[in-house]
């Protein structure tokens, strides 16, 4: 089965601080891809980062990282110095043997000045 | 680049009358075109994927009657919600791929507010 869990349903950081959100995915599939996207209170979906199965490297974008750890099924988020425009739901997907998206529940995210 | 635009951005409608919602790709080819529904507070729950010139494909659970779903060039597809009722109420985003069955990644539109009364 493929799934993915964001087991952090709300995170609340104060501005500047560090915070890392959770992505842990399930897949028998040796090729896939895994996503992040932002969701601001507008609504629209914001690609942030697409990474697929053989590449394992960590990724660092701005303020932005991503570890992805395939011995734990994990692609988790971190936000360095966090600002208020962060605040918006994250979501994590999976796109594995189909194309359709298998998308985790969302993580809430609420930055505080 | 990888813009997708949808129209209109939220719509307020009697019971029982028929909502057209645009999905557009502005700067690429967009082979797959897909719809989701998403609830307050939740996911996205993909409803159907449209390839251009072909039938859309729904998903389990989804009125295909209910939900017509056109997608007739390679940067237009349109959601038509017939008979609309309260329970339609939603927020409706679509996505589009440039890669044929939709192996790549999906760009999604603003999303589209449809209020059913």
């Amino acid at each position: 089965a493929q799934k993915v869990t964001q087991a952090q349903t709300e995170i609340s950081v104060v501005e500047k601080e560090d915070v890392t959100l959770d992505c842990v995915y399930e897949t028998r599939d040796t090729t896939y891809y895994l996503f992040w996207y932002k969701q601001p209170p507008s609504g629209e979906l914001v690609f942030l980062i697409r990474r697929n199965s053989f590449d394992e490297q960590n990724e660092i974008s701005g303020r932005y990282s991503w570890n992805f750890q395939k011995s734990t099924s994990s692609f988790n988020f971190t936000i360095t110095a966090s600002q208020v425009v962060d605040s918006a739901v994250y979501f994590c997907a999976l796109l594995s043997g189909t194309y359709k998206y298998i998308f985790g529940t969302g993580t809430r995210l609420k930055v505080l000045a | 680049g990888a813009v997708v635009s949808q129209h209109p951005s939220w719509v307020i409608c009697k019971s029982g009358t028929s909502v057209k919602i645009e999905c557009r790709s502005l700067d690429f080819q967009a082979t797959t075109m897909f719809w989701y529904r998403q609830f307050p507070k939740q996911s996205l729950m993909l409803m159907a994927t449209s390839n251009e010139g072909s039938k859309a494909t729904y998903e389990q659970g989804v009125e295909k009657d209910k939900f017509l779903i056109n997608h007739a060039s390679l940067t237009l597809s349109t959601l038509t919600v017939t008979s609309a009722h309260p329970e339609d109420s939603s927020f409706y985003i679509c996505s589009a791929s440039g890669v044929s069955g939709g192996t790549d990644t999906q760009y999604f539109g603003p999303g589209t507010r449809l209020t059913v009364l």
